[in-house]
């Protein structure tokens, strides 16, 4: 099956220092996802990404869709406090077959940030 | 309240006991996931449903089962439960074609005994 390699598995930055990790892939997708989760919580949607070489952000957050659809990366500009948690990359295939609407997860980055 | 709501939140059980994990959603959606998250190994789907009538299995079905009561409820059954079950179990929702956002419920800790 497909397989998300993530890393880091893990991070200790210093407030208002930026962070990146990225998230390598066996085989394409063609939506890229990534979430976090805060402590006792699901995880939650920050960055969707839907077509290869696309570029978004959504406020301090940077992320990238591979353009070998293989793989992506997230960069955290001026890590704050709350910054901490678990990130997941996950990818996903939309166009039919036997994979179609299942969400692949990488292993996660826990994000610790010292104030 | 929770869009998707995950019941119990924590639940300890003996092992060869039979236990089931609820979810229940408001947002309408069709589809709902089932996913087990064990430290650096992320989240692994179990099983998934696309409509009531319509259930498949995950990456690591073995020892699982489910049901989707009705478009709003979809449980994960353990029906003789084992040590290395023991994880962190989410479920999740999304709107049907062309809509990727997955949306979470807050958990179930389960430990086996």
């Amino acid at each position: 099956g497909q397989q998300l390699n993530q890393s880091p598995q893990s991070m200790f930055i210093q407030e208002g220092e930026d962070v990146s990790m990225n998230c390598t892939s066996s085989s394409i997708f063609n939506t890229w996802l990534w979430y976090k989760q805060d402590p006792g919580e699901g995880p939650v949607l920050l960055i969707a990404l839907y077509k290869a070489g696309e570029l978004t952000s959504n406020g301090r957050l940077t992320a990238q869709f591979g353009i070998t659809r293989k793989d992506s990366f997230l960069n955290i500009s001026a890590s704050i406090p709350s910054d901490v948690g678990i990130y997941f990359c996950a990818g996903q295939l939309t166009d039919g077959g036997t994979s179609y609407g299942k969400l692949t997860f990488g292993q996660g980055t826990i994000l610790t940030v010292h104030p | 309240d929770a869009d998707v709501t995950q019941t119990p939140r924590n639940r300890i059980t003996k092992t060869g006991k039979r236990i089931m994990l609820e979810c229940s959603q408001t947002k309408g959606h069709d589809r709902m996931y089932w996913y087990r998250q064990d430290p650096g190994l992320g989240l692994r789907l179990i099983y998934y449903s696309f409509d009531v009538k319509d259930i498949n299995k995950g990456e690591i079905s073995d020892g699982y089962s489910v049901s989707r009561q009705a478009q709003a409820k979809f449980s994960l059954s353990l029906e003789s439960a084992i040590p290395n079950q023991t994880a962190l179990y989410f479920c999740a929702t999304r709107a049907g074609k062309g809509n990727t956002e997955a949306f979470f419920g807050q958990g179930t800790r389960l430990t086996v005994v």
